[in-house]
């Protein structure tokens, strides 16, 4: 089967400028999550959603950072504006959500870098 | 959220056997332990999961402690294609995966 598809791979931006990351899981899955790694550390859940509601956000920066996932199927995220701070790599992931103890399966990411 | 502690870096031998433990003394009854695997440059992998029983699969061996405090992860032979960051990984009961600060695992020739 196809897997977690994200875009783009790099993306260099200025301070203040916005960015956007898409992400298209694997078809039926229906949670989908967005993380942020900092380098040299585990990966930090910012969002998850089921379906196209939002189930955790707990850990998103909403003064700055959006995420929609429209239809129930794709999902972006959004930086607006972006700091130096947020120079990471942006993990997308899925899965199945019929019961507990289902792996995720995660994209390859997209490395953003603040300057 | 419940935490996961791992050994900041480990090393092994090709071909030996490695022991990659997980401490998660807070974790609930309805926590799944995954342990998942990074490669650089690469989204994490599955490894291998369980809730409260020993798991086998054709990658690993995970051992989870009775009282579910502790787990260990067991790569039977090291090979060089296994040197990665391994991540012991809490799936609470909404279905949220819980990343701790992994170990940095690698494989001697």
């Amino acid at each position: 089967e196809a897997g977690v598809a994200q875009s783009p791979r790099y993306k260099i931006i200025e301070k203040r400028q916005s960015v956007a990351f898409w992400c298209n899981p694997i078809s039926g899955h229906a949670t989908l999550y967005w993380y942020q790694q900092i380098l040299g550390q585990g990966p930090k859940l910012l969002i998850q959603f089921q379906n196209n509601g939002v189930v955790d956000d707990s850990q998103l920066p909403k003064d700055r950072f959006s995420a929609e996932r429209l239809k129930g199927v794709d999902s972006t995220l959004k930086i607006q504006p972006a700091k130096l701070e947020d120079s990471a790599v942006y993990l997308c992931a899925s899965s199945s959500y019929e019961r507990g103890g289902i792996q995720a399966f995660f994209g390859q990411g997209t490395r953003l870098t603040v300057v | 959220d419940a935490k996961t502690t791992q050994p900041n870096s480990m090393e092994s031998n090709e071909e030996e056997p490695v022991h990659l433990p997980c401490n998660h003394s807070t974790i609930s009854g309805t926590d799944y332990i995954h342990w998942y695997r990074q490669l650089p440059s690469q989204g994490p992998e599955y490894v291998i999961h369980g809730l409260t029983s020993n798991v086998n699969n054709r990658m690993a061996s995970l051992a989870i402690a009775e009282d579910r405090k502790s787990s260990t992860l067991i790569l039977h032979r090291a090979t060089l294609r296994d040197a990665a960051v391994y991540y012991c990984i809490l799936e609470t009961g909404t279905y949220k995966y819980i990343f701790g600060t992994g170990t940095r695992l690698k494989v001697l020739a």
